[in-house]
């Protein structure tokens, strides 16, 4: 079965403090991962994904297909990165697109 | 460029009322289309999805259903709703194959049961 978890519900740091939000995901094919960002009062919308190996705002996250991870990183963290993140799987073969519960990042000054 | 559209923004329905929600989606073809209910600590928890008009899967077994009666429309559904039904809904959706610009959220809408 295809699933996503995200064992923290709230990471709580200091501007400057690095950052890692956890992500492992479960699914027998070769998956897709995301992650996705919701700012205060604003649409969810796609942060970065694996397949392009990017770095967005600073955040980075490398597949680990040995421990089925996804970890979105940032060494230094901001204020304005406060926000809910989710990670997401894209199963191709099913064209399923399912999230975790999503962790909120609060950076404080 | 591609839009997506949900409405309405916010609904109250009494118990037992029938519900509709709408999604659209222009500037693109034979798009993938998700319903989802985002709840806090639950995350976004997938209801449908439909990779084709006619073509619904359901994920969880409750009292809503979902339709996709043209290519880029999408309908959430429910002839009788329950005070469990109210959440926050999100309608998205994506391409097909590789998903090189991810999925694309409407801006939701809060049902409120009562």
């Amino acid at each position: 079965a295809q699933r996503v978890t995200q064992p923290e519900k709230l990471l709580s740091v200091f501007k400057g403090a690095p950052v890692e939000l956890k992500c492992n995901y479960s699914y027998s094919g070769s998956p897709e991962l995301f992650w996705y960002v919701q700012y205060s009062r604003q649409r969810l919308q796609l942060l970065l994904r694996h397949i392009s190996r990017e770095s967005i705002k600073g955040f980075t996250a490398d597949l680990n297909k040995g421990e089925t991870s996804f970890h979105l990183k940032k060494p230094f963290a901001q204020e304005e990165d406060s926000a809910m993140y989710y990670c997401a799987l894209f199963s191709g073969g099913y064209n399923k697109l399912i999230f975790g519960a999503g962790t909120r990042l609060a950076v404080h000054p | 460029s591609q839009t997506i559209h949900q409405w309405p923004a916010t609904l109250v329905q009494p118990v037992g009322s029938p519900l509709s929600l709408e999604c659209t989606v222009e500037g693109t073809s034979n798009p993938n289309l998700y319903w989802y209910r985002q709840a806090a600590g639950r995350g976004l928890q997938l209801l449908f999805y439909s990779v084709g008009i006619g073509q619904i899967s359901s994920e969880v077994p409750q009292n809503l259903s979902a339709s996709r009666p043209q290519d880029r429309q999408f309908i959430l559904s429910s002839k009788k709703l329950l005070l469990s039904d109210s959440g926050f809904y999100l309608c998205a959706w994506t391409g097909k194959g590789r998903q090189g610009s991810g999925a694309f959220f409407g801006q939701g809408t809060r049902l409120t049961v009562v």
